[in-house]
C-alpha cells in the first residue's frame, strides 16, 4: 500500500527558532499533500493544502508566514514553523493523495510531535 | 466551509456489544465520508468509507450508513473487541479540492 513518512518524529526546540518537518510519499507520487495539526485528545485540524509546483492554500485562521509550506517535488512537502513559540507545540500530521488512486483517498504520515520550550 | 460534528465524545461498551458513532456535516456538496481509527500517538488509519451515491456499506464487523437528506452518517461496530479501543474520527470531503474536514473524535473503550 501507499506509504507516507515524516521526519523528524519528535523535535524539541527553543522558543524563537524555526523547525522544518518533512513529509514524503515513499512509493507513489503526490501532487497534493495536506498538513494537519492535532492537540492532545483533539481532532485533526486541516492547516493547509500543499500543491506541487504552486503556492499552498491555507485554511482560515492559519498564518501562512508562520507556517511555511513548500512542495518542491511530487514526493516531498515541507512545513516550516517559523519563530516557534510554546503555543505551537502540537502533533503535526501530513497526508498525501496518490495520483493513481481514488481521487478521495489520502494516506497519512506517522506525525511529528513538536515541543517548543 | 464544511463543519463536521461528532457524537459522543467518549463511549464505553462491554466486549461483544455494539458501538455507534454519529456525525453530521453542513455542506450538502460533500460527497465522500471516511472513518479513521487512531491509536495514541499514531497515524490515523482508514477503516471504512462511503460515497454519497451509496446509503450503506459494510465490511465484516464495521458498517457505515449515510443519510444525505439529513446530512448525517454513522459508524457501527458490532461484536466489539478490546482491540477496537481507540479514537475514531469521521470526516467529510468534497470532490473539488479533496480537503478532509474531521469531526471532533470519539474515544471508544471496549471493556473486557
Amino acid at each position: 500500500g501507499a506509504v507516507v513518512s515524516q521526519h523528524p518524529s519528535r523535535v524539541i526546540c527553543k522558543s524563537g527558532t524555526s523547525v522544518k518537518i518533512e513529509c514524503r510519499s515513499l512509493d507513489f507520487q503526490a501532487t497534493t499533500m495536506f498538513w494537519y495539526r492535532q492537540f492532545p485528545k483533539k481532532s485533526l485540524m486541516l492547516m493547509a493544502t500543499s500543491n506541487e509546483g504552486s503556492k499552498a492554500t491555507y485554511e482560515q485562521g492559519v498564518e501562512k508566514d508562520k507556517f511555511l509550506i513548500n512542495h518542491a517535488s511530487l514526493t516531498l512537502s515541507t512545513l516550516t514553523v517559523t519563530s516557534a513559540h510554546p503555543e505551537d507545540s502540537s502533533f503535526y500530521i501530513c497526508s498525501a493523495r496518490a495520483e493513481s488512486s481514488s481521487y478521495n483517498e489520502q494516506f497519512f504520515g506517522p506525525g511529528t510531535r513538536l515541543t517548543v520550550l | 466551509g464544511e463543519n463536521v460534528e461528532q457524537h459522543p465524545s467518549t463511549l464505553s461498551v462491554q466486549e461483544g456489544d455494539s458501538a455507534v458513532i454519529k456525525c453530521t456535516y453542513s455542506d450538502s456538496a460533500s460527497n465522500y465520508f471516511p472513518w479513521y481509527k487512531q491509536e495514541l500517538g499514531k497515524r490515523p488509519q482508514l477503516i471504512i468509507d462511503i460515497r454519497s451515491n451509496v446509503g450503506e456499506k459494510k465490511d465484516q464487523r464495521i458498517a457505515v450508513t449515510l443519510n444525505k437528506t439529513a446530512k448525517h452518517f454513522s459508524l457501527h461496530i458490532t461484536e466489539t473487541q478490546p482491540e477496537d479501543s481507540a479514537v475514531y474520527f469521521c470526516a467529510a470531503s468534497l470532490n473539488t479540492g479533496n480537503q478532509f474536514y474531521f469531526g471532533t473524535g470519539t474515544s471508544l473503550t471496549v471493556i473486557p
